[in-house]
């Protein structure tokens, strides 16, 4: 079954840590991208990658890091900077990124304990 | 910069009416439009994508158009079940940013029995 796995679905972070959610894709896409969304402010994206080994800060990365070691995987964490992380975050991937479909992820929640 | 808007925000309806959902953006330079269904707490689905050079896409119920000149798609649900209720968003992506989706607001769709 093709798609986008993310995971945990549930996430709590205390104050001062660092956490990372999982993004891994099977559909042998390029680009993958981490949004996050938030009532009343729809979907803005943090940090974007179109081939391994590089990946490009979104609108809004400040208290975010990435890595895109392997074209399937692209994890995205979030540090102790991040002074509001609670939302829901997305990841997204697409082989054709303006011409072709951005397939999405379940999400995961974090929350703040 | 682009920008995309969606109204109306809410919209209920009594099942088995047929609906038009909107999308406007600002900047008629687009490859692509693409409508996303999310169910409460879940990720995003893919409805339907509109190449810049296309009019209409069709799937099953679902009609989306595109009028680029006037900045304008619609999504048409014909037949509509308690089912289809849903937020759904229009997006469009940025060709020089990774081909990042700049979204809409979303409109939420209850259908009623």
């Amino acid at each position: 079954d093709g798609g986008i796995t993310q995971s945990p679905k549930y996430l709590f972070r205390k104050e001062g840590q660092n956490v990372t959610l999982s993004c891994e894709q099977n559909l042998n896409h390029d680009a993958m991208y981490w949004y996050r969304q938030d009532p009343g402010q729809g979907l803005r994206l943090i940090y974007y990658s179109q081939i391994v080994n590089d990946f490009q800060k979104g609108d809004i990365a400040e208290g975010y890091s990435v890595s895109r070691e392997k074209k399937e995987s692209f994890p995205l964490t979030v540090t102790s900077a991040q002074k509001n992380p609670t939302a829901f975050y997305l990841c997204a991937s697409t082989n054709g990124p303006s011409k072709n479909i951005q397939y999405f992820g379940a999400g995961t929640r974090l929350s703040v304990l | 910069k682009q920008e995309v808007t969606q109204i109306p925000a809410a919209l209920s309806v009594p099942e088995g009416e047929n609906l038009v959902l909107n999308c406007s953006f600002t900047d008629s330079a687009i490859y692509n439009l693409q409508w996303f269904r999310q169910d409460p707490g879940k990720g995003l689905t893919s409805l339907l994508l509109i190449q810049s050079s296309q009019r209409e896409q069709t799937s099953g119920r679902l009609n989306a158009s595109l009028d680029k000149s006037s900045g304008r798609s619609t999504l048409y649900i014909a037949a509509s079940q308690p089912g289809d209720s849903a937020t759904y968003l229009c997006a469009v992506p940025i060709y020089n940013q990774g081909g990042k989706l700049i979204f809409g607001q979303g409109t939420e769709l209850s259908v009623k029995p």
